[in-house]
């Protein structure tokens, strides 16, 4: 079975910085996807950014960037120039890709705070 | 863009009771995924459908079932309702299976 886990439970930033949030995992599998997921307040599930195990190059969608180690099993996010809607909790997300099952295993999530 | 839709948003039941959520799916999506995410808590796994076909079961309890229909919606029927199955429940779709899953924005209910 696959685990997730997020070291860092609550997280703040100051509005305009950077902040990284952990991830790892364990699997056995070799082919597989992880994601990240933003839920703020209105506790909205919402999908931040997903990353294909075989593809070596880190994914990135405009402010949200990942860092994707996979022998380490690692898989961090970045989030540049913060802003005040980013407050919200992150869960770092698993998904196998073969075999049958394709659900989401997810870490415990980290409270992320943007400050002003 | 269209999203996954949910019904009711909220849900007010008493223990013994028994709910239905709705599920409509992003239009084309032939794949369904049923999260229970209690307090302070990570979603957790239910039951999937793809094709209108049961994909995986997790940890759902027997009191539980659903099905996806032939327009790809989907129903959670819960019976004999107890209070720890107060949670917030989400739906998620996708373009069939090993895609993202879009969810849509929870039924929360409350057993009591």
């Amino acid at each position: 079975a696959q685990t997730v886990t997020q070291s860092q439970p609550e997280m703040s930033v100051q509005e305009a910085e950077t902040v990284t949030l952990s991830c790892t995992y364990d699997t056995s599998e070799s082919n597989y996807y992880l994601f990240w997921y933003k839920q703020p307040p209105s506790r909205q599930m919402i999908l931040v950014i997903r990353q294909e195990a075989y593809k070596q190059q880190n994914a990135t969608e405009n402010r949200f960037s990942v860092n994707f180690q996979k022998a380490a099993k690692s898989f961090s996010l970045k989030i540049s120039d913060s802003q005040l809607g980013d407050t919200a909790m992150y869960f770092c997300a698993f998904m196998n890709s073969g075999g049958s099952n394709y659900k989401l295993t997810f870490g415990k999530g980290t409270l992320l705070t943007v400050n002003p | 863009a269209a999203g996954v839709i949910q019904s009711p948003r909220h849900l007010i039941k008493e223990k013994r009771e028994t709910a239905t959520l709705k599920c409509y799916p992003i239009p084309r999506h032939d794949t369904v995924y049923w999260y229970q995410q209690g307090p302070g808590q990570d979603p957790q796994f239910l039951i999937s459908f793809y094709e209108k076909m049961q994909s995986d079961k997790g940890s759902i309890p027997d009191r539980f079932s659903a099905q996806q229909f032939s327009d790809y919606h989907s129903e959670l029927n819960m019976s004999s309702l107890e209070l720890g199955d107060s949670a917030l429940y989400f739906c998620a779709s996708s373009l069939g299976l090993r895609e993202t899953q879009y969810f849509g924005p929870g039924t929360r209910l409350l057993v009591l």
